[in-house]
């Protein structure tokens, strides 16, 4: 079965340490995106990338780096520049036309400082 | 900037009708949607409205007007199981990128 694959499922970071999510679709997804969410709130974009080898800012870019070298993977790296990473990240995909296409989550990654 | 607004917690019956309401404010629009998330799961797709009206799919509808840039997410006859959190979440800007709400939390009693 298609689907999206996030791992690990929980990661804890050292401080000044940089980590990497990892975040796989087998769904042939153009649109791939990193949300960020902490207890009891909504989502929030990180970044999102409509196409291979391109990407954008979402809301909360700030201490957060992706690269999108494959159509399938799309790696969040949570860099020592962000000083409040605790948090559940989920990992989405979407076809990006019709708009009517909905989002695929995976089952996310909880992030946690040590 | 693009921005949703939804109550942040409902209470309802067992069996009863809950309506979530979404007011939206976004430079463009690409429709409208509700995804369910149980704690500590993933968020998952619940429906889509693009154009004005009702959306029925099963227990759960979703009505869109897009002149009062508002929507609604309405569950019939609840069950324990519909405790969630509700989100409803909109293509702005972008067709690409999605903004959610900060979500709804629906607590059912018996």
């Amino acid at each position: 079965d298609g689907g999206i694959t996030q791992s690990p499922k929980y990661l804890f970071r050292k401080e000044g340490q940089n980590v990497t999510l990892s975040c796989e679709q087998n769904l042939n997804h153009d649109a791939m995106y990193w949300y960020r969410q902490d207890p009891g709130q909504g989502l929030r974009l990180i970044y999102y990338s409509q196409i291979v080898n391109d990407f954008q800012k979402g809301d909360i870019a700030e201490g957060y780096s992706v690269s999108r070298e494959k159509k399938e993977s799309f790696p969040l790296t949570v860099t020592s520049a962000q000083k409040n990473p605790t948090a559940f990240y989920l990992c989405a995909s979407s076809k990006t036309l019709p708009s009517n296409q909905p989002q695929h989550f995976g089952d996310g990654t909880r992030l946690s400082i040590l | 900037g693009q921005s949703l607004e939804q109550p942040s917690e409902v209470t309802a019956v067992e069996g009863a009708i809950v309506q979530i309401n979404c007011t939206y404010q976004t430079s463009g629009f690409y429709g409208l949607s509700w995804y369910q998330q149980h704690d500590g799961g993933a968020p998952t797709f619940l429906s889509y409205n693009a154009l004005d009206g009702l959306e029925e799919t099963g227990r759960f509808s979703s009505f869109l007007s897009r002149s009062d840039s508002y929507g609604y997410l309405l569950l019939q006859e609840l069950q324990m199981k519909d405790s969630a959190s509700y989100f409803c979440a909109v293509r702005g800007s972008s067709a690409s990128k999605i903004i959610f709400g900060s979500g709804t939390r629906l607590s059912i009693r018996p």
